[in-house]
């Protein structure tokens, strides 16, 4: 079956510190990734859609300047949340399609601990 | 008013019950839905899709309500595997195109 791989799968750094998340998809080419962020007992909310070679579109709420997305390959999406704080501490999941009418598949999750 | 919203809970049953699952959505615009399945710290899982002519997957049944924008799940004969939090998923147009809406989950307990 389709494989999202997303990494690091944990990270714990000092405030202030720029962190880079990375999702792969491994046996499909990924047309659009989603970036979700995922508080404690909240659900899946939607940050970022990212179409290949094309900016991402941030939902309502969620800095771009912030949340810095790169989806330069059909492979390959990454998500920056820069100058983390402990506020920004989470959940991040990707998911990735190939195709408009196509399943999601999920990565399995990054979580982000600011100290 | 939430765009997908669910109880959360806790369902606690013994093992062998039925227990069945609410949510209702917001958008009537609203083109897919979806049951997934989330174990404590792990990404979601797609459990079953559901249509409006109802659906079931072993154990599981799937029920979609387009008038009322109401979708069910029923867990007949809980295993204790079955404990997760069921997260109700609406897939809708954004400015983005499609995107997968998740509600809040209902979290599940089996006990034996």
């Amino acid at each position: 079956g389709a494989v999202v791989s997303q990494h690091p799968s944990w990270v714990i750094c000092k405030s202030g510190t720029s962190v880079k998340i990375e999702c792969r998809s491994l046996d499909f080419q990924a047309t659009t990734m989603f970036w979700y962020r995922q508080f404690p007992k909240q659900s899946l909310m939607l940050m970022a859609t990212s179409n290949e070679g094309s900016k991402a579109t941030y939902e309502q709420g969620v800095e771009k300047d912030k949340f810095l997305i790169n989806h330069a390959s059909l492979t390959l999406s990454t998500l920056t949340v820069t100058s983390a704080h402990p506020e920004d501490s989470s959940f991040y999941i990707c998911s990735a399609r190939s195709g408009g009418a196509q399943p999601q598949h999920f990565g399995d999750g990054t979580r982000l601990s600011i100290l | 008013r939430k765009e997908v919203e669910q109880d959360p809970g806790p369902f606690n049953v013994p093992e062998g019950a039925t227990v069945a699952f609410n949510c209702t959505y917001s958008n009537s615009a609203s083109q897919s839905f979806f049951w997934y399945r989330q174990d404590c710290r792990k990404e979601p899982k797609l459990l079953m899709s559901v249509y409006s002519s109802g659906n079931e997957d072993g154990r599981f049944t799937a029920q979609l309500n387009r008038a009322s924008q109401y979708i069910s799940l029923l867990i007949r004969d809980s295993k204790l595997s079955d404990s997760a939090t069921y997260l109700c998923v609406v897939s809708s147009f954004n400015q983005a195109g499609t995107a997968l809406i998740f509600g809040k989950g209902t979290t599940l307990s089996v006990s034996s």
